[in-house]
């Protein structure tokens, strides 16, 4: 099973308005963190915004802000007012603390957000 | 400027040339690791470091070497490409958690587009 599901593939929205990506994940261990990145066409990873699993208010980075839903396993990321720079591929990612591959992260396939004006 | 440098940013090589991809931080992180990023899939890790002289197979450790003779660099080894090792390539540190917990976040180098005809 995977652990990270995206299920947008891609996603078209018009500039300005707020854009929902959404993230559910799959994990038995009680502590984990949940983190997104974001990915424009020249290919770096940048990070957006992080989760932890003993957070109980919702992160917020700037525009960028997650809906954790604890129950539900769901880390979606919300992009307020969207802009044309917003453009760009969009990774959910977790670390389990019990997790193999040690302080690495498990990544979903992503997301492509097309930004219209 | 606290950053992850790998080279070469592009490479293009024939099946069966070694070749090796450099990877370099300057955050005296003790975690470091290396990803390959292909369309639909997302990035899965290939090996990972958690500190000098230690290393382990990520999700995806076939046809790939690593070493971790010093803290700042942690070389990818393709011994013998073939055509579907052909990716984007991603090295990536952190504090892990042992250093800053949990939430540490992966920093990414630029990526490594390599192409093996």
């Amino acid at each position: 099973a995977q652990k990270i599901t995206q299920t947008q593939p891609g996603m078209f929205v018009q500039e300005k308005e707020a854009v929902t990506l959404d993230c559910t994940y799959d994990t038995s261990d009680p502590s984990y963190g949940l983190f997104w990145y974001k990915q424009p066409s020249s290919g770096e990873m940048i990070f957006l915004i992080y989760q932890g699993s003993y957070d109980q208010q919702n992160a917020t980075e700037g525009r960028y802000s997650l809906n954790f839903q604890k129950a539900r396993k769901s880390a979606n990321l919300v992009i307020s007012a969207s802009q044309l720079g917003d453009s760009a591929m969009y990774f959910c990612a977790m670390r389990e603390a019990l997790g193999g591959g040690a302080d690495g992260l498990t990544f979903g396939k992503g997301t492509h957000l097309i930004i219209q004006p | 400027e606290a950053q992850v440098t790998q080279n070469p940013r592009y490479l293009i090589t024939v099946t069966g040339k070694k070749l090796t991809v450099t990877c370099s931080q300057n955050m005296n992180h003790e975690y470091m690791s290396w990803y390959r990023q292909d369309p639909g899939l997302g990035l899965r890790q290939i090996y990972y470091s958690m500190n000098v002289e230690v290393t382990d197979k990520g999700d995806v450790p076939e046809g790939y070497k690593v070493s971790r003779k010093e803290k700042r660099n942690f070389p990818l080894i393709l011994e013998s490409p073939s055509p579907n090792q052909t990716s984007l390539y991603f090295c990536a540190s952190s504090l892990g958690r042992r250093q800053g917990g949990l939430g540490s976040p992966l920093h990414f180098g630029n990526g490594t587009r390599l192409t093996v005809t």
